[in-house]
């Protein structure tokens, strides 16, 4: 079966730092380009990043840009979003996807829990 | 960016009904197309790829259609535990944009 499970959320103050983790079993992690999507309090859900199943590739959107970081550690199994210089928009639940293609289609088939990020004084 | 724009934002509907969700896109992206269903506190799950192709387990009641810029997800009779929101993305580029999402909410 199929999980990802995210962790790391919490209460952080503006301008702080925190990383997010998403433990992956279930299927062979390496083979798989994996997403951050967030979602803040009653909206809806905003991609924020991907990396490639080697990690040699990533990319973000540019509201996370320059502040953000993705990685991955394929002998853990484990996706990781390290998110610095937080703001009060960031406020979200963050859920890690795992990519699949098929046909040139790709789509998210597999998500996390999803896991709170507040950021506040 | 690709905006991806859905109508309405909401509706009301009965158990039994057929519903229809539209979703534009601000440019082509072929059939490169998903849509996502979300419940309450929960993970979004996948319904509809590649524009038309149903995921895997999900009722034959969904069904996803179009090309280009414009789409459709149709539910039809539509059972108790429709009731939720839903997400159109598009996969034709970075950054995987969603639509603003459509609450399916009991009349």
């Amino acid at each position: 079966e199929v999980q990802l499970v995210e962790s790391g959320g919490g209460l952080v103050q503006p301008g702080g730092s925190l990383r997010l983790s998403c433990a992956a079993s279930g299927f062979t992690f390496s083979s798989y380009w994996m997403h951050w999507v967030r979602q803040a309090p009653g909206k809806g859900l905003v991609w924020v990043s991907r990396i490639n199943s080697d990690g040699s590739t990533t990319s973000f959107a540019d509201s996370v840009k320059g502040r953000f970081t993705i990685s991955r550690d394929n002998a853990k199994n484990t996706l990781y979003l390290q998110m610095n210089s937080l703001r009060g928009e960031d406020t979200a639940v963050y859920y890690c996807a795992r990519d699949r293609c098929s046909g040139g289609s790709c789509y998210f088939e597999y998500w996390g829990q999803g896991t709170l990020v507040t950021v506040s004084s | 960016d690709i905006q991806m724009t859905q109508s309405p934002s909401s509706l009301s509907a009965s158990v039994g009904d057929r519903v229809t969700i539209t979703c534009r896109a601000s440019q082509s992206i072929s059939s490169y197309l998903n849509w996502y269903q979300q419940k309450p506190g929960k993970a979004p799950n996948l319904l509809i790829y590649a524009a038309s192709s149903l995921q895997s387990g999900v009722p034959s009641r969904f069904s996803g259609s179009g090309s280009g810029t414009d789409f459709t997800l149709t539910i039809s009779n539509l059972q108790p535990e429709d009731f939720a929101a839903y997400y159109c993305q598009q996969s034709f580029i970075i950054p995987r944009t969603f639509g603003q999402g459509t609450k399916v909410q009991i009349k």
